[in-house]
């Protein structure tokens, strides 16, 4: 067990409405990036948050949008979904923001819009 | 565009027989890079890493290699175990504060 704890573990919604996803980082972790995973393929990056701020950020539209809290604990919202956001979202929380600092997952949260 | 990914898609071995799943990079200034397993209904789970300045590192049953010349990234897994199979991912760190780039992944299944 990595210690990144993540939820709801499923969740089921249809187009056009919201959701927000949970994670719980790995004591001590003050980074944690977001990743979408389609069936089949890897892992893409949504985003990345440190110490509060917004550290960057993948090829995704602006109505993916998160926050990191001071425990930093993380939230990925997600506006106005799309058929094609039914995906795995992971969270993976990191010691630092350097990309060499090893990134733990979560076991994601499985989102399905119907 | 340049990107991660891997030479086979699925593999099946033999109980206790050895594994190698391949890793093609195209971006030679990328210097850091993961093998992650995940298994069904599971987030990826961290196997080992190896920076551009070494060409092999070994683990518990495992050992990554990397040909810089070649840009190949290869984990070997020696007596294969069920607990094994898995679809295996490497991912690459390019230089700057750039997100770790997954390749699509290959899927171990091992026959017992």
């Amino acid at each position: 067990e990595t210690g990144v704890t993540q939820s709801p573990t499923h969740l089921i919604k249809t187009r056009g409405q919201q959701v927000t996803l949970r994670c719980s980082s790995q004591s001590g972790h003050n980074t944690v990036s977001w990743y979408q995973q389609a069936l089949g393929q890897g892992p893409q990056f949504i985003f990345q948050y440190y110490r509060e701020e917004e550290n960057g950020r993948g090829n995704f539209p602006p109505r993916f949008s998160g926050l990191q809290f001071p425990n930093y604990s993380s939230e990925l919202n997600v506006n106005a979904l799309e058929l094609d956001d039914s995906a795995l979202y992971l969270c993976a929380s990191s010691l630092e923001w350097r990309g060499t600092d090893t990134q733990y997952f979560g076991p994601g949260t499985r989102l399905t819009v119907l | 565009g340049e990107s991660v990914g891997l030479h086979l898609p699925t593999l099946s071995v033999q109980e206790g027989d050895n594994s190698i799943i391949n890793c093609a990079y195209s971006n030679s200034a990328s210097d850091y890079f993961i093998w992650y397993k995940q298994e069904s209904g599971k987030g990826p789970q961290f196997i080992i890493d190896i920076r551009s300045n070494m060409d092999k590192r070994q683990g518990q049953r495992v050992t990554v290699l990397l040909n810089k010349t070649v840009k190949h990234l290869s984990l070997q897994i020696a007596a294969t175990q069920p607990g094994d199979s898995a679809v295996y991912f490497c991912a690459e760190n390019r230089p700057g504060n750039t997100p770790l780039v997954f390749g699509k992944g290959t899927r171990l299944s091992v026959i017992a």
